[in-house]
């Protein structure tokens, strides 16, 4: 299995506070992506980024924000967390055409 | 990124062949047939990808017709542990232009392997 690890795997925290999962990887991959798993609506990608420091929006970036200072670590934040975020985070890397997944994090907001 | 139809979901019995069928009708030349599978609770996995060829791996077997219009996924002995969601995905490869390999996954088929 491809080195990728997502810390916190489980956070319960309430709306309004600031949050951040961390995806990190032992691969050297060049790209790096966030998705949210949610019932009824399948993976859909929140951000991605393509080297460091260079990130860009997927398709359901709104209250989600990126950074991702070194080759291994791509943060996640959500910077006043509501209770649609509630979800599972997956995050996943690439260098050439497969991706490969972290575990996962199950993230509830009360 | 093309469309694709997938059944809802499939039954298999285990040892026998799981013959997985995609519609992919919109398909563009230079878009690639991915597939991925997960297991509950899981991260998804890689399985295979093609282009116009068929493709075999230690996991799968990929058939893509022809006019490249389908395509099936073959798991050639299926065992318990292949009970799965599994996602049909046609994109444009990484090296093929400005997607970065961005995954557009849809309702993928829940294949069930009964004993």
């Amino acid at each position: 299995d491809a080195g990728i690890t997502q810390s916190p795997r489980h956070k319960v925290t309430e709306t309004g506070t600031p949050v951040t999962l961390r995806c990190h990887q032992t691969e050297n991959h060049r790209y790096m992506y966030w998705y949210r798993q949610d019932p009824g609506h399948g993976l859909r990608l929140i951000h991605y980024s393509y080297g460091v420091k260079d990130t860009d929006k997927g398709e359901v970036s709104d209250g989600y924000s990126v950074s991702r200072s070194k080759t291994e670590d791509f943060l996640l934040t959500l910077e006043s967390a509501t209770s649609s975020q509630t979800s599972v985070y997956f995050c996943a890397i690439s260098d050439h055409d497969e991706q490969y997944f972290g575990p996962g994090t199950r993230l509830t907001v009360t | 990124d093309a469309k694709t139809t997938q059944p809802t979901s499939m039954d298999c019995a285990e040892g026998r062949a799981a013959n997985l069928p995609c519609n992919h009708s919109t398909i563009s030349g230079n878009e690639y047939v991915y597939w991925y599978r997960q297991i509950h609770s899981q991260g998804p996995q890689y399985i295979i990808h093609g282009l116009k060829n068929n493709e075999t791996n230690e996991m799968a077997s990929l058939i893509i017709t022809e006019d490249r219009k389908s395509s099936t996924l073959i798991l050639p002995h299926a065992t318990l542990r292949d009970t799965a969601v599994y996602y049909c995905i046609v994109r444009v490869a990484i090296s093929g232009g400005t997607s970065y390999g961005k995954l557009t996954f849809g309702q993928g088929t829940i294949l069930t392997v009964h004993p």
